[in-house]
């Protein structure tokens, strides 16, 4: 079956633009986190929602950062006045409440000029 | 939170087996141990989870120390396929959030 799948899968911006990155998780998982991995790190945890809505946000590091999960199934990771600070690799996963095992998408790789 | 310590890299010789160490002292009686390995430009992947006995799955097989203050991550035979960086984590559900809080990891370099 298919697995999580981010798009794009590279973006270029511009300091000061606004991204929006896509999360599509697999079929009927009611789970879905953000992470983000700068160079030679391991992934950093953002959000978590279950369902639709955000169930834990600690990990958002200021409010230029949001994300939404309308109707519980795609998510998109929006960025507001995008710093070179931001550039690393966006990380979503799913899984099924309850269950431990994360399934981790390819990411999007987010360069700001 | 409960941190988990691994050493910065190891190597192994290929179809020979690898034993990736973790320290956790200070890990809670309900965190659960993962590891998850991530592969060159590819998202973490889930290996094996434990809580306080020994695992095994297709993939490899943790043992857990009985204080639970450390695990040993267990590849049978290292392939070329198996050269990644493994992650050690503790699972972190504090108030139904289930996120896993990653360190640096080991980068496993498996020689052919």
């Amino acid at each position: 079956g298919a697995g999580v799948s981010q798009t794009p899968s590279n973006k270029v911006t511009e300091k000061g633009k606004y991204v929006e990155l896509r999360c599509d998780p697999i079929s009927g998982h009611t789970a879905l986190y953000w992470y983000r991995q700068s160079l030679g790190q391991g992934p950093e945890f953002l959000i978590y929602f279950q369902g639709t809505g955000a169930a834990d946000d600690s990990g958002l590091p200021n409010d230029r950062f949001f994300a939404v999960r309308p109707e519980g199934s795609v998510s998109t990771l929006k960025i507001q006045r995008t710093e070179r600070g931001d550039s690393a690799v966006y990380l979503c996963a799913s899984s099924l409440i309850g269950y431990n095992e994360q399934f981790f998408g390819p990411g999007t790789r987010l360069t700001v000029l | 939170d409960a941190k988990t310590t691994q050493p910065n890299s190891m190597e192994s010789n290929e179809e020979e087996p690898v034993h990736l160490p973790c320290n956790h002292s200070t890990i809670s009686g309900t965190d659960y141990i993962h590891w998850y390995r991530q592969l060159p430009s590819q998202g973490p992947e889930y290996v094996i989870h434990g809580l306080t006995s020994n695992v095994n799955n297709r993939m490899a097989s943790l043992a857990i120390a009985e204080d639970r203050k450390s695990s040993t991550l267990i590849l049978h035979r290292a392939t070329l396929r198996d050269a990644a960086v493994y992650y050690c984590i503790l699972n972190l559900a504090q108030g139904g959030s289930e996120k896993l809080v990653f360190g640096k990891g080991t980068k496993l370099t498996v020689n052919p």
